[in-house]
């Protein structure tokens, strides 16, 4: 079966450091990939989505992210965290061309200090 | 031009009761999703309406849960009688059908079963 993982559950960084976080996808062929952030209070939104071509994708935010096919990954980076980052971060991906259903990993959660 | 809007935000019911959650999506979105997050656990797909039409509810848990999309603008999502484990967080998400992998997600209703 399809699955996502998100090995690290709470991540705390400091205010200007840099920030990876992990993201590994089972799935026989490339899907399309997706990261989206939830901060308190509202919704989730789109960061960024991978669906061919040049495999580092920019989003919003600063947010930047790469695939990686032989690792079955797409990491999410930014280079410089602002506290404004803090929030809950998930991967998903859809696996199917025929359907569009999100297939999300558990998230992780980041907090960062002043 | 308003987001996807969710009602209520959080709601907290007995066991054997019955609750019904609303979302209203983006003016023009024809695609309607919901998903559910249980306490530590992935965000889990439930089910997908193209305008009021079911396309999708592999992932509704059982026949406990009943979804409508009445005349292709809002949806409700009914659950009776509620189970200690339908507790979580219930989202809904839409999209426009032009642009199927961007998924516009509401802020969730938080539903706990005591």
């Amino acid at each position: 079966a399809q699955s996502v993982t998100q090995p690290d559950i709470h991540i705390t960084v400091s205010e200007g450091a840099s920030l990876e976080l992990r993201c590994n996808y089972s799935y026989g062929a490339t899907p399309y990939l997706f990261w989206y952030v939830q901060s308190p209070g509202q919704g989730l939104q789109l960061l960024l989505k991978y669906f061919s071509g040049d495999t580092l994708v920019q989003g919003i935010k600063g947010f930047e992210a790469e695939f990686k096919r032989s690792q079955s990954s797409f990491n999410l980076r930014k280079p410089s965290v602002h506290w404004s980052d803090a929030a809950e971060y998930f991967c998903a991906v859809v696996t199917s061309y025929n359907t569009d259903k999100l297939i999300f990993g558990t998230g992780t959660r980041l907090q960062v200090f002043p | 031009e308003a987001g996807v809007t969710q009602f209520p935000s959080h709601s907290v019911i007995e066991k054997g009761q019955t609750v019904t959650l609303r979302c209203d999506p983006i003016s023009g979105h024809d695609n309607l999703y919901w998903y559910r997050r249980v306490m530590g656990k992935e965000i889990k797909f439930l089910l997908h309406f193209v305008k009021e039409s079911k396309q999708d509810e592999s992932g509704m848990p059982n026949n406990r849960f009943l979804a409508e999309r009445t005349g292709g603008t809002y949806s409700t999502l009914k659950v009776q009688p509620a189970e200690l484990e339908d507790s979580g967080v219930y989202f809904c998400a839409s999209t426009f059908s032009g642009t199927p992998y961007e998924q516009y997600f509401g802020p969730g209703t938080r539903l706990t079963v005591t």
